[in-house]
């Protein structure tokens, strides 16, 4: 079975200031693992992924995330933020093999001007 | 290049009444097709999926079915709508070979049911 957490809820970070959205998982086997977002009322949008390789990925709009495979994790990080990043982010999982995706519950990303 | 389309955006229909929400890619064969709804609380549930025409695996039992009556349609349907059935609902595709790629998201249909 597969399984991700995002521990937190919302996130709160000034403009300007680094910020990290927090994601754990768990596979049975090798993970492909995905950050999405979502802007009101529309549907998610891919930002990065890890599949193999390099642990640090680059994604869009300047996010990139860590695969930690000793602690399980995959935090999605951006160096300066923006107040347009401020919207959902969602973690996935999918194990090798697996057809289907899961998601974790969502962060909400507030970026305060 | 690949594209979904998902319709309608918004609807609102009462309790007890049929639903239709169609989904359908371009650009791509034998994709694998995915229905989630969003309630309010956020998370993603994975209501349905599927790996070819006519094959659907249900995920949750409940009030909903799905039906692929071609290789890039996916149809999320109700006979008798209920409130709890309000929602966000999203339509989603991964290329048929697996791997690594992403899922690919439509814009959603916001469902009130009232």
């Amino acid at each position: 079975a597969q399984s991700v957490a995002q521990p937190e809820d919302q996130v709160n970070v000034a403009e300007g200031n680094p910020l990290t959205v927090k994601c754990t998982y768990s596979v049975s086997g090798n993970p492909y693992l995905f950050w999405y977002v979502q802007y009101p009322n529309r549907g998610l949008q891919f930002l990065l992924k890890y599949i193999t390789g390099d642990n640090l990925v680059k994604g869009s709009y300047g996010f990139e995330a860590e695969f930690n495979k000793s602690q399980t994790s995959f935090h999605l990080k951006k160096p300066s933020a923006l107040v347009s990043d401020s919207a959902l982010y969602f973690c996935a999982v999918r194990e090798w093999g697996s057809y289907i995706p899961t998601f974790g519950r969502g962060t909400s990303l507030i970026v305060h001007p | 290049s690949q594209t979904i389309h998902q319709w309608p955006a918004t609807l609102v229909q009462p309790v007890g009444s049929p639903l239709s929400l169609e989904c359908t890619v371009e650009g791509t064969s034998n994709p694998n097709l995915y229905w989630y709804r969003q309630a309010a609380g956020r998370g993603l549930q994975l209501l349905f999926y599927s790996v070819g025409i006519g094959q659907i695996s249900s995920e949750v039992p409940q009030n909903l079915s799905a039906s692929r009556p071609q290789d890039r349609q996916f149809i999320l349907s109700s006979k008798k709508l209920l409130l709890s059935d309000s929602g966000f609902y999203l339509c989603a595709w991964t290329p048929g070979q697996g791997g690594g790629t992403e899922a690919f998201f439509g814009q959603g249909t916001r469902l009130t049911v009232v």
